[in-house]
């Protein structure tokens, strides 16, 4: 069955260090997405990419960076210049053809800065 | 500004009873408006959706949402909560063109009680 599947369901990250989240779909969906996820705080974007070899900014995008090099993949880096970068981390992957198709989800990746 | 409120960060409801989830929603024209469900440490599945026609939409795992264009609202029911439905709901909003990112709320937490 095809669906998205995010690696490492968890991570944890010394302080200073970068990490990647793996973001992988086979659904052939050309859209992909990161949301970061707090308590109470709903899904905030950070990234989005809706063709290979092009992506852009949402809104809190500062500390992170993504690749979309491959139309099934879109990796994030948590890099060390995000202060608080302890959180759930969701990613998603829509059909392109027209805003009616909803986002289809990964099971998330949590962070925890030791 | 584009917003979607979720006046309720917290419902508890015995099992077997109604429910309704509030979403509120800001937007210059008429949005697609989504339903999605989350269980803890799990990514979000989409319950439901609404383009167009008729107003009261059915989604997956027996819950419903209908669409009042007057009062800006997409509110999810539910006539009978068992307790597999405990888990955090979210609306989400999204525009009719091209550039669609989806606007989500704070989410609602469902609580059921024995």
């Amino acid at each position: 069955d095809g669906g998205i599947t995010q690696s490492p369901k968890y991570l944890f990250r010394k302080e200073g260090q970068n990490v990647t989240l793996s973001c992988e779909q086979n659904l052939n969906h050309d859209a992909m997405y990161w949301y970061r996820q707090d308590p109470g705080q709903g899904l905030r974007l950070i990234y989005y990419s809706q063709i290979v070899n092009d992506f852009q900014k949402g809104d809190i995008a500062e500390g992170y960076s993504v690749s979309r090099e491959k139309k099934e993949s879109f990796p994030l880096t948590v890099t060390s210049a995000q202060k608080n970068p302890t959180a759930f981390y969701l990613c998603a992957s829509r059909k392109s053809g027209g805003p009616g198709y909803g986002y289809t989800f990964g099971s998330g990746t949590r962070l925890t800065v030791v | 500004a584009q917003s979607v409120t979720q006046p309720d960060i917290h419902i508890t409801v015995s099992e077997g009873a109604s429910l309704e989830l509030r979403c509120n929603y800001s937007y210059g024209a008429t949005p697609y408006l989504f339903w999605y469900v989350q269980s803890p440490g799990q990514g979000l599945q989409l319950l439901l959706k609404y383009f167009s026609g008729d107003t009261l939409v059915q989604g997956i795992k027996g819950f419903e949402a209908e669409f009042k264009r007057s009062q800006s609202s997409f509110n999810l029911r539910k006539p009978s909560v068992h307790w597999s439905d405990a888990a955090e709901y979210f609306c989400a909003v999204g525009p009719m063109d091209s550039n669609y990112q989806l606007i989500w709320g704070a989410g609602t937490k469902l609580i059921i009680k024995p």
